[in-house]
């Protein structure tokens, strides 16, 4: 599996954007890239994922480089219940290309704290 | 969105004793279901990956003696640590891929084993 490369850690204020950045500079063409963060004590959970294009959601949003050697999870207003361990990971989806899927193999992630 | 269910969220056994994990999806069919551990601060591990009706795949350095999975039905799969010693201790998670939505893949809340 693609590796990814995150931050250790960040920290933002309440009510302010964060931009948590992820390097994935040996991506396939295959790969997609998804986002999960992970409460304190709890199990992850799915934030977004994009291939190309970038992605909006309830959430968040994916902003994904031309090459897509890196690419940006964008909270636009933070808010305390933000506070979690995000994880970038790459994985494979059939679509058209066939075959199986890749399994989410995690990283260690950016701990992100917010401030209030 | 789609619910996991893991039961218990934590249980406390004495060394030898066997602990069984049930993870359930609540509201959707998975035909695969992963179960992952996490030790305190560091980022989830992959155990293994199970499809309804077969054996369980295992990932490299898991001994399948000592977790046995079984998925029985699109909605139960169940992690056994058999004979479990204080180093089993960990936080077990297990997830689900939907059926139907399968580019998500949802996770359950944890549970928590503690061996004395």
């Amino acid at each position: 599996d693609a590796k990814t490369t995150q931050p250790n850690s960040m920290e933002s204020n309440e009510e302010e954007p964060v931009h948590l950045p992820c390097n994935h500079s040996t991506i396939s063409g295959t790969d997609y890239i998804h986002w999960y963060r992970q409460l304190p004590s709890q199990g992850p959970e799915y934030v977004i994922h994009g291939l190309t294009s970038n992605v909006n959601n309830r959430m968040a949003s994916l902003a994904i480089a031309e090459d897509r050697k890196s690419s940006t999870l964008i909270l636009h207003r933070a808010t305390l219940r933000d506070a979690a361990v995000y994880y970038c990971i790459l994985r494979y989806l059939p679509g058209v290309y066939g075959g199986s899927q890749g399994n989410l193999i995690f990283g260690k992630g950016t701990k992100l704290s917010v401030k209030p | 969105g789609a619910v996991v269910s893991q039961h218990p969220s934590r249980v406390i056994c004495k060394s030898g004793t066997s602990v069984k994990i049930e993870c359930r999806s609540l509201d959707f069919q998975a035909t695969t279901m992963f179960w992952y551990r996490q030790f305190p601060k560091k980022s989830l591990m992959l155990m293994a990956t199970s499809n309804e009706g077969s054996k369980a795949t295992y990932e490299q350095g898991v001994e399948k003696d000592k977790f046995l999975i079984n998925h029985a039905s699109l909605t139960l799969s169940t992690l056994t640590v058999t004979s479990a010693h204080p180093e089993d201790s960990s936080f077990y998670i297990c997830s689900a891929r939907d059926q139907v939505w399968s580019n998500e893949q949802f996770f359950g809340p944890g549970t928590r084993l503690t061996v004395l």
